[in-house]
């Protein structure tokens, strides 16, 4: 089964406030990132946690407690072209030569 | 500054042929690994190579099978295909490994 877990779709309208909660298995963990996916396109990155604590990247923030083995990407301000699917993925502390393992991903879906 | 690229954009086989996906990390990048990602679901790692070496692999069968060239370039073949490895496979690279891992297009397969 999948050792990440987060929540399937999330709908939210223009200048919400969007939460994407990401639940790990605690064996090995190195870090957590997240990475944006538009449809048919490349995954690009977003930000990486590996202590606890909030890491904030313009309108995008993100969060880590390892105690919780619980993490959540905050996107703030949403705007139409924030919709597409976000992944966690963590980084095994045995493989930290970049093999990450994604979860099943968020879809956003951003309305008027 | 070119990012990564790959090769073909789309490719449609026919069960047990053989097919070779081709990739071009990012300038500066040394570490190239390779996803396969099914619809609607997250990125699965196949395997990561580095030094002309195969340094990580996922749970993929032997099938699947790479290379990286002097230049960082990399292939990824699979033999014998079947119905199940039709898929949007995704190339990775970073340098040294690291948790940042930029994705090129991907290349879209489908067996028929």
């Amino acid at each position: 089964g999948q050792s990440l877990e987060q929540p399937s779709e999330v709908t939210a309208v223009e200048g919400a406030i969007v939460q994407i909660n990401c639940t790990y298995q605690t064996s090995g963990f190195y870090g957590l990132s997240w990475y944006q996916q538009h449809d048919g396109g490349a995954p690009t990155f977003l930000s990486y946690n590996a202590l606890d604590g909030l890491e904030e990247t313009g309108r995008f923030s993100s969060f880590l407690s390892r105690s919780d083995s619980y993490g959540y990407l905050l996107l703030q301000e949403l705007q139409m072209k924030d919709s597409a699917s976000y992944f966690c993925a963590r980084g095994k502390a045995t493989d930290s030569w970049g093999k990450l393992q994604f979860g099943a991903g968020t879809q956003v879906v951003v309305t008027p | 500054d070119a990012g990564v690229t790959q090769s073909p954009t789309h490719l449609i086989k026919t069960r047990g042929q053989q097919v070779t996906l081709r990739c071009s990390p990012k300038s500066g990048h040394d570490t190239v690994s390779w996803y396969q990602q099914a619809l609607g679901q997250g990125p699965q790692f196949i395997f990561q190579y580095y030094e002309e070496e195969e340094r990580q692999r996922g749970n993929f069968p032997d099938r699947f099978s790479g290379h990286q060239f002097p230049n960082y370039s990399s292939e990824l073949n699979v033999n014998a295909l079947l119905l199940g490895d039709s898929a949007l496979y995704l190339c990775a690279s970073s340098r040294g490994g690291g948790n940042e891992q930029f994705f090129g297009p991907g290349t879209r397969l489908t067996v028929l």
